[in-house]
């Protein structure tokens, strides 16, 4: 099955400074890659997704990077926000949604 | 924006108690979820549910797990006889593409404190 490391597990910066979370996985078939926000107390939000046949796809501040010979995809934020804090989690799937496993999650603090 | 929506928020239990956890899923979704988040650690898959029936599910939903969509509003997932190693956040989460990966929505989640 399908197994996803994700680093790191905790992240802090600064203020209008950048953020990049990685993300492996180990299924070749995967072919979705989903990064969720998490705010505390909230369940996962989609904030971007990505799937095999792009490389890249930008969405304002947030950007998401695939390398499928690689075998892994990153989050890239830009000029970060206070409110930008939460923990991140990316995913990959293959046919359908049962497929799709999570990584353990980055805690993402922005400091103003 | 229509969401998914999760009771209790919190449930303390006793162990060897039965406890539901209830969900709301989007009203056009035809796809259903519950995954479950122990305290600091991954989102975890529990099973899928489609056309009134499960579709997969994982080696963590064993015989004390169960689903049910009793009245085509709501979305179940009992534990019958809840261990201490239940506690955590059970989550949620519908999608209704049928034939590829589409975006899961969440729920807010359920927290489940098993003493």
């Amino acid at each position: 099955g399908e197994n996803v490391e994700q680093h790191p597990s905790t992240l802090s910066v600064q203020e209008g400074d950048s953020a990049v979370i990685k993300c492996t996985y180990s299924d070749s078939a995967s072919n979705y890659f989903p990064w969720y926000k998490q705010e505390l107390g909230k369940g996962p939000q989609l904030i971007i997704d990505i799937r095999s046949n792009v490389g890249e796809k930008k969405d304002q501040r947030i950007a998401v990077t695939l390398n499928k010979t690689a075998k892994h995809f990153s989050l890239h934020i830009t000029e970060t926000q206070p409110e930008d804090s939460a923990v991140y989690f990316c995913a990959a799937g293959g046919q359908n949604n049962n497929d799709m496993r999570f990584g353990a999650g980055t805690r993402l603090t922005v400091k103003p | 924006e229509p969401e998914v929506t999760q009771t209790p928020s919190h449930q303390v239990t006793q162990m060897g108690q039965e406890v539901i956890l209830r969900c709301v899923p989007i009203s056009n979704h035809l796809y259903f979820y519950w995954y479950r988040q122990i305290l600091g650690q991954k989102v975890e898959f529990l099973v899928s549910f489609y056309n009134n029936e499960i579709s997969e599910k994982s080696e963590i939903f064993d015989d004390q797990f169960s689903v049910e969509r009793p009245d085509g509003s709501n979305f179940t997932l009992k534990i019958r006889s809840t261990k201490l190693e239940d506690s955590a956040m059970y989550f949620c989460a519908s999608s209704d593409l049928p034939s590829e990966t589409g975006e899961l929505f969440f729920g807010e989640g359920s927290r489940l404190t098993v003493l």
